[in-house]
């Protein structure tokens, strides 16, 4: 079965760091590109970051351009968010998305994980 | 805040048809392929439509994508309670940092 789990959410204070994680299972990773989506309570959703399937090209909202760290371990199966600097605005859930191709720019995302959710707030 | 524009609600009664429209401009919609996706209730996006109008596999026909222009659409017809969902358009524009943008979202309405 085709599988994507995030984990790492939680409640943090404002300024300080969180380190999600994506695991991947059912389809070969380093296949394809992969990305970070999040929705804010009751928003829409709002395009996070993405990496190419051999991290060779990365890619970040303006909004976290600077804080966020994507990276992937293809010898895992994994995706990671590394959150620095966490802020009120980006409370949300975080979700973890397959790409239909193997780099940048995206393309359609075909496989969602069900999210992690991350509360900033003190 | 999204560069992609869509109606907030649309409503119709079962077995009716509704169409959500998605508009953007030349560097966004206008240069590259479309991607439709369905959020139902507490749920994750599934995607509906890839490259403006094809569907992957067990999506039933019912749903349907097309594209004019800077410009999209998603049409379902036969409606059922089973689609009340939120709905998003999505590609890539090319004036951003190598990022995707998401349409500001439709609710459909199963009346």
């Amino acid at each position: 079965e085709v599988q994507l789990v995030e984990s790492g959410g939680g409640l943090v204070q404002p300024g300080r760091s969180l380190r999600l994680s994506c695991a991947a299972s059912g389809f070969t990773f380093d296949d394809y590109a992969m990305h970070w989506v999040r929705q804010a309570p009751g928003k829409g959703l709002e395009w996070v970051s993405g990496i190419s399937w051999n991290s060779g090209s990365i890619g970040y909202a303006d909004s976290v351009k600077g804080r966020f760290t994507i990276s992937r371990d293809n010898a895992k199966n994994s995706l990671y968010l590394q959150m620095n600097s966490l802020r009120a605005e980006d409370t949300a859930l975080y979700y973890c998305a397959k790409d239909s191709k193997w780099e940048l720019p995206p393309d359609a995302f075909d496989i969602w994980g069900q999210g992690t959710m991350v509360t900033v707030s003190s | 805040q999204s560069v992609l524009t869509q109606p907030p609600s649309v409503s119709a009664a079962p077995g009716q048809k509704v169409t959500i429209s998605c508009s953007g401009s030349s560097s966004n919609i206008g240069n590259n392929y479309v991607s439709w996706y369905q959020q139902l209730p507490g749920t994750a996006p599934k995607l509906l439509i890839y490259e403006n109008n094809k569907r992957p596999s067990g999506i039933p026909d019912r749903f349907s994508g097309s594209k004019s222009g800077t410009s999209a659409t998603l049409g379902i017809t036969g409606l059922q309670t089973g689609d009340e969902a939120d709905y998003y358009c999505g590609t890539w524009d090319s004036s951003l940092s190598a990022g995707k943008v998401f349409g500001t979202g439709t609710k459909v309405t199963v009346l």
